[in-house]
């Protein structure tokens, strides 16, 4: 497809679990964010990546809490050890260039958490 | 650092009436201004941007936006509603001028429209 991709859809786990999230970017985007949006809340960033630059993990809320990008790919976010405050939508976006750039970022419809 | 408010939680229009989404924004700079739209169970879609230029920006949708300087505002606009228009609306800023590079999301806007 063209746009962003992220698998799954819905994640139901329980409490102490470790999940993986999933994110297909659109093709040639060089940039790539996560973000956590809690029910009746905005987005909160939590890691982005640019080309072979070393990631901007600066919103990661806890060392729960990881990412990884291959390349201008695929990227994973990692959440052990799963608590009941992880539940929520988590969104993935990609752009043509980082964040010095004009472009919008372009969101997939995101992976929605739920921690029994 | 950059901030977005938007003071309105929910806004009600009757279809064919004008929308409008109100945000107002905190920069030390110049800013990125942004509008994205959300449909339940769906990520967010790009609506408008504002870079430079004319203060009246136009996007998809048929939806505007004017920004204001002075009054640090950058509301969203529609000059007649349709009932499809309902859904979560968000304002984003960045600060161009600062290393301060993340986008900073408001807390959302859920538009009604009534038929």
């Amino acid at each position: 497809g063209a746009g962003v991709s992220q698998s799954p859809s819905n994640k139901v786990t329980e409490k102490g679990k470790d999940v993986e999230l999933r994110c297909d970017p659109i093709s040639g985007h060089t940039a790539l964010y996560w973000y956590r949006q809690r029910l009746g809340q905005g987005l909160e960033f939590l890691i982005y990546f640019q080309g072979n630059s070393a990631p901007d993990k600066s919103g990661l809320p806890s060392d729960r809490f990881s990412a990884e990008r291959t390349g201008e790919s695929v990227s994973t976010l990692t959440i052990q050890r799963t608590q009941q405050e992880d539940s929520a939508v988590y969104l993935c976006a990609s752009s043509l260039q980082g964040w010095g750039s004009r472009q919008p970022q372009h969101f997939g419809d995101g992976t929605r958490l739920s921690i029994l | 650092a950059q901030s977005v408010a938007q003071p309105e939680d929910q806004v009600n229009v009757a279809e064919g009436n004008p929308l409008t989404v109100k945000c107002t924004y905190s920069v030390s700079g110049n800013p990125y201004l942004f509008w994205y739209v959300q449909y339940p169970n769906r990520g967010l879609q790009f609506l408008l941007k504002y870079i430079t230029g004319d203060n009246l920006v136009k996007g998809s949708y048929g939806f505007e936006a004017e920004f204001n300087k002075s009054q640090t505002s950058f509301h969203l606009k529609k000059p007649s509603a349709l009932v499809s228009d309902s859904a979560l609306y968000f304002c984003a800023v960045r600060d161009m001028d600062t290393n301060d590079y993340k986008l900073s999301f408001g807390a959302g806007t859920t538009v009604t429209v009534r038929a």
